[in-house]
């Protein structure tokens, strides 16, 4: 009954590497996110899609593209991975972009660079 | 930018001893303050969300209270199960921009 789903939990890769984070939300929410916690816990914003259409892109390398294929979905694909890449990064979703409802997380994906 | 700061950091108190948390923002034209808590390996979990001055919301032993400058989450009679990170945020469009969190510990 997980509200919203991330996939891998854990993901432990070399530098260079390719990888893939997935999430799904069954809340029936318009808005997902994708938020990057650093080592010192500060969350912070990186993309938002509403409807499957991008609306917030904050300053992330392009190394790091996001795709929807559907409202219920957001994926984070990640290329040419550095070390400074490795932090916990959260999905949310929220039932609009210009709502104050509140943003749901999920339980966030530990990447880790080698 | 760091528009949003919370005090302390960190805060150890023993069970039941009452306290408060702080959590400051910059911007004019508030449009939401939110609480979540944050358990270890966990994801943010949403407490509350405040909108205008004055404004107050409770949940067991949590209560939240906002002014034009700044939010409290008030604690009474804390238990060793309510030790956790708790973050303010403010939204800003459609994002939410986090403080930095206070990490509450207590102890029976």
């Amino acid at each position: 009954d997980t509200a919203v789903s991330q996939t891998p939990k854990y993901l432990v890769t070399q530098m260079g590497n390719d990888k893939s984070i997935k999430c799904e939300q069954n809340l029936g929410h318009d808005t997902m996110y994708w938020y990057k916690q650093d080592s010192k816990k500060f969350l912070k914003i990186m993309f938002s899609y509403n409807n499957k259409e991008l609306i917030i892109n904050e300053t992330v390398p392009n190394r790091f593209s996001p795709k929807s294929p559907d409202k219920a979905h957001l994926n984070l694909h990640i290329n040419s991975l550095e070390l400074g890449d490795s932090a916990v990064y959260f999905c949310a979703s929220s039932q609009g972009p210009a709502t104050n409802q509140p943003q749901h997380f999920g339980d966030g994906t530990r990447l880790s660079i080698l | 930018e760091d528009q949003v700061t919370q005090s302390p950091e960190a805060l150890r108190l023993q069970e039941g001893e009452s306290s408060s948390l702080n959590c400051s923002y910059t911007v004019s034209g508030l449009r939401g303050l939110f609480w979540y808590r944050q358990d270890p390996g966990k994801g943010p979990e949403f407490l509350f969300t405040l909108y205008s001055a004055g404004e107050e919301k409770e949940k067991e032993r949590l209560k939240a209270t906002l002014t034009k400058k700044e939010s409290f989450l008030h604690i009474t009679a804390p238990k060793p199960e309510d030790s956790a990170t708790y973050l303010c945020a403010r939204k800003a469009g459609t994002a939410l921009i986090f403080g930095k969190g206070t990490t509450l510990s207590v102890s029976s």
